[in-house]
């Protein structure tokens, strides 16, 4: 039973296309994230939600907007794909603040053409 | 924004080596995280320290917080083939709630 899941596992798409990233967790967490992972493999924060508000928005373009409709779900969707927007994108949750750890996902690779 | 410099980079060793690993910061930390992340897989929480000075252990893993909260350091014992992975350490800054700042990762690779 995963804790965290997120589809789709690959998704290749053409540049200019619009796509999303659907992210569940079953942990009872009340805070969600969204981490970006380049190809040398540094995880750099992107955005976190509590009990479905907002409370980190790192510079992010604007293309890129989180929707949490419950404190289980967070998607992220993606307008205007680039190729510069490549690369790993990992759901994660965790109760409180983090400072326990978060629980991750298994990563979503984008590939954008 | 803040980043934790990690080393090495990458290492080699052979299995039933000892491994050490740090994990550097330019200003202080509440608490120091560390991660494994297989290939195709999200990180897994491997070890987390939350006092200046705690040294803590998890079967072959020890890690330490350092006292200058600034530093943190992760060892391996007797390093086996299913240790392979990138190790990532992550903090968490004082006033940064609910954000964790993580490293830029040690890829460690076992040889028989």
């Amino acid at each position: 039973d995963t804790a965290v899941s997120q589809t789709p596992k690959y998704l290749v798409t053409q540049m200019g296309n619009d796509k999303s990233i659907k992210c569940e967790q079953n942990l009872g967490h009340d805070t969600m994230y969204w981490y970006k992972q380049d190809s040398k493999k540094f995880l750099k924060i992107m955005f976190s939600y509590n009990n479905k508000e907002l409370i980190i928005n790192e510079t992010v373009p604007n293309r890129f907007s989180p929707k949490s409709p419950d404190k289980a779900h967070l998607n992220l969707h993606i307008n205007s794909l680039e190729l510069g927007d490549s690369a790993v994108y990992f759901c994660a949750s965790s109760q409180g603040a983090g400072g326990y750890g978060y629980t991750f996902g298994s990563g979503t690779r984008l590939t954008v053409v | 924004g803040q980043q934790l410099n990690q080393s090495p980079q990458s290492m080699f060793i052979q299995e039933g080596e000892d491994v050490s690993m740090n994990c550097t910061s330019s200003s202080i930390f509440n608490t120091w995280l560390w991660y494994k992340q297989d290939p195709g897989e999200g990180p897994v929480l491997l070890i987390a320290l939350y006092k200046a000075g705690e040294l803590t252990s998890n079967g072959r893993l020890t890690a330490q917080f350092g006292i200058t909260r600034k530093d943190s350091f992760l060892n391996i014992s007797a390093s086996i083939p299913s240790d392979v992975g990138i190790y990532f350490c992550a903090g968490q800054e004082p006033g940064t709630a609910s954000k964790l700042t993580f490293g830029t990762g040690t890829r460690l690779q076992v040889t028989l």
